[in-house]
């Protein structure tokens, strides 16, 4: 049990385009996602907090407008990256967490290398 | 404020025990986490803490002292797939509350 998926596992993309990565709880409701950005050798970077049917909580630093975050089910959220550039290249991983639960389970994570 | 510690890296030989501790202050506590992430990888679950004591799992375990706001995992019998991150996390508050991650250690297992 507990598994959250994300899709696709890696992307490629030009400068300029958007790209939408989803994450999906797949046996169990996540009132919760969370969104983080690692880059390589460094720690896991929280970058936004998604609750279901609300808006979603962006860290210090996180560009709302550049990261689109929707979280229209308790199974799915997904993140666009809008407006892509080199610096975004970066491995997004998100997690999710059950009702009346602590713990987050994470997916699998996507790679997004922009050009 | 929140602050996590963990050692950076640590090195250890095939066969034997190493221990990895962490160190917390967080304003609230619902639990303490330790999570294994090989490179180019998520992280995945190992343990859960949230009472004193010692936790059992096979070759890893993992202690908790809140009083103390401390926290190891031990690794049995160690195996080159080992070769990871471990990240401490700490639960501070309600379900819609991110868990608060330390910097993680890299362990390297030698041969």
């Amino acid at each position: 049990g507990a598994v959250v998926s994300q899709h696709p596992s890696w992307v490629i993309c030009k400068s300029g385009t958007s790209v939408k990565i989803e994450c999906r709880s797949l046996d169990f409701q996540a009132t919760t996602m969370f969104w983080y950005r690692q880059f390589p050798k460094q720690s896991l970077m929280l970058m936004a907090t998604s609750n279901e049917g609300s808006k979603a909580t962006y860290e210090q630093g996180v560009e709302k407008d550049k990261f689109l975050i929707n979280h229209a089910s308790l199974t799915l959220s997904t993140l666009t990256v809008t407006s892509a550039h080199p610096e975004d290249s970066s491995f997004y991983i998100c997690s999710a967490r059950a009702l009346k639960s602590y713990e987050q389970y994470f997916g699998p994570g996507t790679r997004l290398t922009v050009t | 404020g929140q602050n996590i510690d963990q050692p950076t890296e640590m090195t250890a030989t095939e066969g034997a025990i190493v221990q990895i501790n962490c160190t917390y202050q967080t304003s609230g506590f619902n639990g303490l986490f330790w999570y294994q992430q090989h490179a180019g990888e998520a992280p995945t679950f190992l343990s859960y803490n949230v009472l004193d004591g010692l936790e059992e799992k096979g070759r890893f375990s993992s202690f908790l002292s809140r009083s103390k706001g401390y926290s190891y995992l031990l690794l049995k019998e160690l195996q080159m797939k080992d070769s990871a991150s471990y990240l401490c996390a700490v639960s501070d508050g309600s379900g819609n509350t991110p868990l608060v991650f330390g910097k993680g250690t890299r362990l390297s297992v030698i041969a």
